[in-house]
């Protein structure tokens, strides 16, 4: 049972337009969430962090759109670059359970110059 | 440069073979962690050390042996492995176990099991 599904396995944009990937969970007891990107030979760097209080949170290109009524998240980057070119990973764990994250499959996006 | 070094990059071995995986994190952080991601699958929790002790093993099957000797270093010791185990290892860091914690990862070992 995958309790956090990314099912865009790829997204293709231009530079300068908009970039969202798309994050759905199934577990209520999810709290926090997150973004990792992941470069090719180099382990997942965090991006970006939304806690359930919050419905938005903004980080300069970068914003994380929580709706719980849905259980789902999106990540917004814009204007997008090529060097945003990367896989996006989206995680989540519930507070009571620490810092066991639980990931998404990942999504590969690249922005074409 | 995470601050998390993985040695070493890419492993090669037979099902026959004893190796191990070497994790060494610079951060100070308490908490050390190995994931699994086979190709097209989310990344699996494998284990989570908090100061040395092991607080969580995701139902990993013994041919993998995890070993913490301090807070900083953190070893995965492999034995007897199957052709389906191929896949990157990444160990990863946190200051605590608490809620909200951000994970440092490491680039990781490129396993292949022949």
């Amino acid at each position: 049972d995958q309790q956090v599904k990314q099912n865009s396995p790829s997204l293709s944009v231009q530079e300068g337009r908009i970039s969202i990937l798309n994050c759905d969970y199934t577990n209520s007891m999810f709290d926090y969430f997150l973004w990792y990107k992941k470069y090719p030979a180099e382990g997942p760097t965090f991006l970006i962090s939304i806690s359930s209080i919050k419905d938005k949170n903004e980080d300069g290109r970068f914003t994380v759109f929580l709706n719980k009524s849905a259980k789902h998240l999106s990540l917004h980057i814009v204007p997008s670059q090529p060097g945003d070119s990367a896989v996006y990973f989206c995680a989540a764990s519930p507070e009571t359970s620490g810092s066991r994250l639980t990931f998404g499959e990942g999504t590969q996006l690249t922005v074409n110059p | 440069e995470t601050g998390v070094t993985q040695t070493p990059r890419h492993l090669v071995m037979g099902m026959t073979n004893k190796k191990s995986l070497k994790c060494e994190q610079h951060l100070g952080h308490n908490a050390m962690y190995w994931y699994k991601q086979s190709a097209k699958k989310p990344l699996e929790l494998m284990f989570v050390y908090n100061f040395k002790e092991q607080t969580e093993n995701n139902s990993v099957p013994s041919r993998f042996s995890p070993e913490c000797p301090n807070s900083s270093h953190l070893f995965l010791h492999l034995h007897t492995l199957q052709p389906e185990d191929s896949a990157l290892y990444l160990c990863a860091s946190s200051q605590n176990i608490k809620g909200r914690e951000k994970l440092f990862f490491g680039s990781g070992t490129q396993l292949s099991v022949l």
